[in-house]
């Protein structure tokens, strides 16, 4: 399976700042999708990535609150906008084939003070 | 849009048990049923996943079934063992039309392997 690397691993951030995760794969693939793992709790999807248009989001999350972006089909990035602690959260990016399983990248585990 | 139900929420077994997990799922246009196991900070990893043309798929010591009509699957860990203690995921998803590869998850397991 590909290789899926996300930057930075974590952070500490104030609110109403925002931060940039990347995520990055050693190969191409069709799919990415970023999700939201607030503590102890389930995955949520945010938003399909879309390369060359805008990402698809899902109910509850808006472009601008969580920008995205796919400029090709092995780099993505998901901005967190005006931070609030309850943004505190591990954020996931998951990549897969048409077709395919999805995998999960290792995470950004953002604390918002 | 898709739910999915999640139990138990908590599962202790002795090693050497067996363990199930149970999800039921809302909408049946989903053909896609992955499982993931997440160890404590680590990141979700595959498991097993059956799609919708199969009853039941088998790798090793984890069994997963899926009974359409009822909407429901369940997986099966024989023979467990320490190292399977983790938090487990039931997913659906489609594999096809606008919703193609988007998972909606399940509330999670917490599994207890105690020696």
């Amino acid at each position: 399976s590909a290789v899926i690397s996300q930057k930075p691993s974590r952070d500490i951030c104030q609110r109403g700042t925002s931060l940039t995760i990347q995520c990055q794969v050693d190969s191409q693939v069709t799919m990415m999708f970023w999700y939201r793992q607030q503590p102890g709790q389930s995955l949520t999807l945010i938003a399909t990535a879309n390369q060359g248009s805008e990402a698809t989001y899902e109910s509850g999350f808006v472009i601008d609150k969580f920008p995205i972006s796919r400029p090709n089909l092995t780099f993505s990035t998901l901005t967190v906008s005006n931070m609030s602690p309850e943004d505190s959260s591990i954020y996931l990016c998951s990549v897969g084939q048409l077709g395919e399983t999805q995998y999960f990248g290792p995470g950004t585990r953002l604390l918002v003070l | 849009g898709e739910n999915v139900e999640q139990h138990p929420s908590t599962l202790s077994v002795q090693e050497g048990d067996s363990a199930v997990i149970k999800c039921t799922y809302s909408d049946s246009a989903s053909n896609y049923f992955p499982w993931y196991k997440q160890e404590l900070g680590k990141r979700p990893q595959l498991i097993i996943d059956i799609r919708s043309n199969v009853g039941e798929k088998k790798d090793q010591r984890i069994a997963v079934t899926l009974n359409k009509t009822a909407k429901h699957f369940s997986l099966h860990i024989t023979e467990t063992q320490p190292e399977d203690s983790a938090v487990y995921f039931c997913a659906a998803g489609r594999r096809g039309g606008t919703s193609y590869g988007k998972l909606t998850f399940g509330q999670g397991t917490i599994l207890t392997v105690h020696p």
